[in-house]
């Protein structure tokens, strides 16, 4: 079964730490990660894609196909990374649905 | 450009109606999603159109259904309206099928009563 998993609902920080966002994905053939994130009062919008293996906003994410996960990850984080983050996944082996995880919030307390 | 507008913003309807929600996609985009985001949910996807076709579909009953217009904007349709279908409606656009690069509108709030 296609599935994508965010085990938290919530992550708090403080500025200046470090931050990881957990996603592990079930996907039976090739898959395209995504995360994508929502700001307060605005839109849904990606934030990365791991086969651009860029560095968004100071975040990163390195697909693991061994542990199956696409953490997302900021050394040093700044309140105004607080949203609702989403990570997704699609099949490359067809139109580009997304399957989404449930979300996590993430609030950064100054 | 206004990005992916949607239509309208908030609709209340009970049990047994029909609702037609419509998306105008991003200028230059010929593909259009629909997602469905249930309270403290992910966005699922319902279906997506191209060229004026269904081309992939969800997991949703044919309650749902959908149309695109020759100007690539599009609309989605629920028959039969369940209290379960009280959820933000979401529509994504993107330049071609294959890509995973979505731009979502800000979304339609049903709620079913």
């Amino acid at each position: 079964a296609q599935r994508v998993t965010q085990p938290e609902k919530l992550l708090s920080v403080f500025k200046g730490a470090p931050v990881e966002l957990k996603c592990n994905y079930s996907y039976s053939g090739s898959p395209e990660l995504f995360w994508y994130v929502q700001y307060s009062r605005q839109r849904l919008q990606l934030l990365l894609r791991h086969i651009s293996r860029e560095s968004i906003k100071g975040f990163t994410a390195d697909l693991n196909k061994g542990e199956t996960s696409f953490h997302l990850k900021k050394p040093f984080a700044q309140e105004e990374d607080s949203a609702m983050y989403y990570c997704a996944l699609s099949g490359r082996d067809s139109s580009y649905k997304l399957i989404f995880g449930s979300g996590t919030r993430l609030l950064v307390r100054p | 450009d206004a990005g992916v507008t949607q239509s309208p913003t908030h609709l209340i309807k009970t049990r047994g109606q029909q609702v037609t929600l419509r998306c105008s996609p991003k200028s230059g985009h010929d593909t259009v999603s629909w997602y469905q985001q249930a309270l403290g949910q992910g966005p699922q996807f319902i279906f997506q159109y191209y060229e004026e076709e269904e081309r992939q579909r969800g997991n949703f009953p044919d309650r749902f259904s959908g149309h695109q217009f020759p100007n690539y904007s599009s609309e989605l349709n629920v028959n039969a309206l369940l209290l379960g279908d009280s959820a933000l409606y979401l529509c994504a656009s993107s330049p071609t099928r294959n890509t995973g690069e979505l731009f979502f509108g800000e979304g339609s709030r049903l709620t079913v009563l």
